[in-house]
């Protein structure tokens, strides 16, 4: 069956230090693979979205990589922040998307 | 452009009950798509709708419906309610036309106890 795995439930890291979270996945064949933010209480937020022949891809202080050979995802975010607190989310698919059950990343000042 | 709208925010119903929800996606955005979470299980897909038609469907009992009306405003519904139906019921409207590809935007989702 279907499966999306990310690596821990719970990051803490502190202020200024890179955040790596990872996300793998079994008999999936993506065609693209996706990043979300959760805060409490509120519906997840898009972040990134990166194709299969994208090796890697940047929006400000994040950065995702795509080996569809080792069937993973890695997500960075860099020189991280406590507002960057949050649960991330990595999905996959294509008309329903499926979630892993996401990461909560603690960013201590 | 306003974001996706869930109405309402927050319900409480008991067992046996049944409740509508409803979503209001983003303006031109034909697909939306119905999610379920729970501590235990996470983000589930409930089901997709595109321009009035179910495209796909998850897992779930038949209690669990949907629809989509011609102005893409959505609505779900979910009969007989058991205390497991308890979640966030979560919204999300996408500008896909094609296969899927498109970013998804969600509401603010409606928080369901069951009592």
């Amino acid at each position: 069956s279907q499966k999306i795995e990310q690596n821990s439930e719970a990051l803490n890291i502190q202020e200024g230090k890179t955040a790596t979270l990872t996300c793998n996945y079994t008999n999936y064949s993506p065609a693209y693979l996706q990043w979300y933010r959760q805060d409490p209480g509120r519906g997840p937020v898009f972040l990134l979205l990166i194709r299969e022949n994208e090796k890697e891809k940047r929006k400000e202080r994040l950065k995702v990589t795509f080996d569809t050979t080792l069937k993973q995802s890695l997500f960075h975010i860099t020189a991280s922040q406590p507002a960057d607190s949050a649960t991330y989310l990595c999905a996959l698919g294509d008309y329903k998307l499926s979630f892993g059950a996401g990461t909560t990343v603690t960013v201590r000042a | 452009k306003a974001g996706v709208t869930q109405t309402p925010r927050y319900l409480i119903k008991t067992r046996g009950q049944q409740v509508t929800l409803s979503c209001s996606p983003i303006s031109g955005h034909r697909s939306v798509s119905w999610y379920q979470q729970t501590p235990g299980q996470g983000l589930q897909f409930l089901f997709e709708y595109f321009s009035e038609t179910q495209r796909n469907k998850g897992n779930f009992p038949g209690r669990f419906s949907g629809r989509q009306f011609s102005n893409s405003r959505s609505e779900m519904n979910v009969s007989t309610l058991e205390l497991g139906d308890s979640a966030l019921y979560l919204c999300a409207s996408s500008d896909s036309t094609g296969g899927g590809t498109g970013e998804l935007f969600f509401g603010e989702g409606s928080r369901l106890t069951v009592l």
